[in-house]
């Protein structure tokens, strides 16, 4: 199985809503990322998870919460959205969290913050 | 600030033709480049990681060079075919940090 899923595939929420983002991969993958992608725009990286614990955090607002529950699992809570963070949400797996290890990406979420 | 640069940023092409398209990142501290393949409402799907210099990959009739001296990398696609349609990224990782995305090369073959 080298798929990475996410769900849901699209979704829309109003800014005082909680929702969130998962994804999986059973590759036994240790590393997983969540992107933000924008029209135009490479894929920015937002978090990276390493054996379960975060290890990355490019700065993001609070309003976007990430949590690993175990190795296969990965989630992203949302919160307090503003409509600028409307975007197409990736999640990537790799072997571990080195560059010369490739990503295994999922479909992605496309996100509508209304 | 890192950054990593693709050109064109996008083409068009007949099946058959043979095409190419680079990527430009910093030559210093290299540590990894990458070649995502990324078809409209799929997910992007890795194609090459290269990480020495003159390192050559080739995955069908998709071939791809890497010059880490000078900071490029060229990817080939010979006798393109309508399935070859997608947009390309390259991504660039330096040790000890996550990779940097360029905003890609999008490719339509028209039959």
């Amino acid at each position: 199985d080298t798929e990475v899923t996410q769900t849901p595939k699209h979704l829309v929420m109003g800014m005082t809503n909680k929702k969130s983002l998962k994804c999986e991969q059973h590759m036994g993958h240790r590393a997983m990322y969540w992107y933000k992608q924008k029209a135009k725009k490479p894929p920015e990286l937002m978090f990276v998870y390493s054996y379960e614990k975060l290890s990355i955090n490019e700065s993001v607002p609070s309003r976007f919460s990430p949590e690993c529950p175990n190795s296969s699992l990965l989630n992203l809570h949302l919160h307090a959205l503003q409509p600028e963070d409307s975007a197409l949400y990736l999640c990537a797996s790799s072997l571990q969290d080195k560059g010369t290890y490739e990503q295994y990406f999922g479909p992605g979420t496309r996100l509508t913050v209304t | 600030i890192l950054n990593v640069e693709q050109s064109p940023q996008s083409l068009h092409v007949q099946e058959g033709d043979s095409t190419n398209f680079t990527c430009s990142f910093p030559s210093s501290n290299f540590y990894a480049l990458h070649w995502y393949r990324w078809e409209t409402a799929k997910s992007p799907e890795a194609l090459f990681v290269m990480t020495l210099n003159g390192d050559e990959k080739k995955k069908g009739r998709i071939s791809a060079t890497l010059n880490t001296k000078e900071g490029y990398s060229y990817l080939y696609i010979k006798g393109s075919q309508p399935e070859d349609s997608a947009t390309y990224l390259c991504a660039f990782g330096q040790a000890g940090t996550a990779l940097i995305f360029g905003k890609g090369t999008t490719l339509s073959v028209s039959s």
